[in-house]
């Protein structure tokens, strides 16, 4: 069964970090590209940033760029998001999800994570 | 303001169809692949149609998807009411190099 369990969210003040952590199991990890969406409390979804399969292509949304960065350890089943200079703005449920396809991070997200709650609050 | 245009909110009966509607450019959904998600709230959402009109496994053939050129629209008949939940539009835009949602779209069955 596949399982993405997605962990790291916290209360952080206007200015700080926070790693989010997505453990995968229940399929072959890089045989898979993946990606994080977040959800702003009431408010839709919205793309965040996508890695493919070796961390050899990846891309962010233009409201993160430059402050977030997205890895994985494909020997630990494991997706990162490592957030710098955090805003109120990046308050949201963040969730993992698998992408399917290898080679990008563009194709449709086929499962999804439980989500981790950030808070950028002074 | 989202890149995909939904509406709102939509309703129906209970065994009745709806449509949904997904609003996009050149950039996005004309020249690529649409998907649709399903959320119910307080959980993570589901994947219901990818490739514009293909059903993952485990979803019942009620739920059906159609693209025309800018446009995309989710399909549901015999309506549930489990099938309550917000419906998102997604695909890839070319000219922002993302991946873009719609706005979402509240499903009542009524």
């Amino acid at each position: 069964e596949v399982q993405l369990v997605d962990s790291g969210g916290g209360v952080v003040r206007p200015g700080g970090s926070l790693r989010l952590s997505c453990a995968a199991s229940g399929f072959t990890f890089d045989d898979y590209g993946m990606t994080w969406v977040r959800q702003a409390p009431g408010k839709g979804l919205e793309w965040v940033s996508g890695i493919n399969w070796n961390g050899g292509s990846i891309g962010y949304a233009d409201s993160v760029k430059g402050r977030f960065t997205i890895s994985r350890d494909n020997a630990k089943n494991s997706l990162f998001l490592q957030m710098n200079s955090l805003r109120a703005e990046d308050t949201a449920l963040y969730y993992c999800a698998r992408v399917n396809d290898p080679f990008s991070y563009s194709r449709y997200f086929d499962y999804w994570g439980q989500g981790t709650p950030v808070t950028v609050s002074s | 303001q989202s890149v995909l245009t939904q509406p709102p909110s939509v309703s129906a009966a209970p065994g009745q169809k709806v449509t949904i509607s997904c609003s996009g450019s050149t950039s996005n959904i004309a020249n690529n692949y649409v998907y649709w998600y399903q959320q119910v709230p307080g959980t993570a959402p589901r994947l219901v149609i990818y490739d514009n009109n293909k059903r993952p496994s485990g979803i019942p053939d009620r739920f059906s998807g159609s693209k025309s050129g800018t446009s995309a629209t989710l399909g549901i008949t015999g309506l549930q009411t489990g099938d309550e939940a917000d419906y998102y539009c997604g695909t890839w835009d070319s000219s922002l190099s993302a991946v873009v949602f719609g706005g979402g779209t509240k499903l009542t069955v009524l």
